[in-house]
């Protein structure tokens, strides 16, 4: 009940495309969904954080969708550039207490 | 803002030797750190909660006298490896959690290489 079902594993994106990432939780207490970028070698970054208040949230080429009846919530990178190319993690959590993160994708945007 | 830095960001020791990895959050005071372990191509590992003025609470299945951790002032908190073995070769990652937020920000990581 505590885990984060995240896919794909990898996925591989057209410059200028769509990534669409996914997650999928069990755990009702999870009220905080942020999503994590990391780069090889380095600390994950935050991207985009939600509540379950809202369905979507937009910040620049990042959108959350999230479905709160289905228990799931992805991660939207619109105009996919080469930069993206990183892991990305969602993450869960009730309040702000610890963080149950998901398995990762490996996004690999070609130019 | 909320920037969380990690001394040092590479180490190598000899087996049985201890290292000591410090968090630091620059820019706000965190009255909570975590810390993480991460092997290669996985997900991220949660070790232990630090909290400022009091004991960290372990993860099931985490060394509390191999992996110790103070949280002595409001924006630093240690991890010390104790006798480090091969094992314990790992890219460790610590994040500080914004009090007006909540929201968790990560150091850059450490990697830890014990010969």
């Amino acid at each position: 009940q505590q885990q984060v079902k995240q896919s794909p594993q990898s996925l591989i994106v057209q410059k200028g495309g769509i990534s669409i990432i996914n997650c999928a939780y069990e755990n009702t207490a999870f009220d905080y969904f942020p999503w994590y970028q990391q780069f090889p070698g380095k600390g994950p970054a935050l991207l985009i954080a939600i509540r379950p208040d809202v369905s979507e949230k937009k910040e620049g080429r990042f959108t959350i969708s999230f479905n709160k009846s289905a228990k799931q919530f992805s991660l939207h990178i619109m105009d996919s550039q080469p930069g993206d190319s990183a892991t990305y993690f969602c993450a869960a959590s009730p309040g702000f207490q610890k963080l149950v993160f998901g398995t990762g994708t490996r996004l690999l945007v070609s130019p | 803002g909320a920037v969380v830095s990690q001394h040092p960001s590479r180490v190598i020791c000899k087996s049985g030797t201890s290292v000591k990895i410090e968090c630091r959050s620059l820019d706000f005071q965190a009255t909570t750190m975590f810390w993480y372990r991460q092997f290669p191509k996985q997900s991220l590992m949660l070790m232990a909660t630090s909290n400022e003025g009091s004991k960290a609470t372990y993860e099931q299945g985490v060394e509390k006298d191999k992996f110790l951790i103070n949280h002595a002032s409001l924006t630093l908190s240690t991890l010390t490896v104790t006798s480090a073995h091969p094992e314990d070769s790992s890219f460790y990652i610590c994040s500080a959690r914004l009090p007006t937020e909540g929201t968790q920000y990560f150091g850059p990581g450490t990697r830890l290489t014990v010969l």
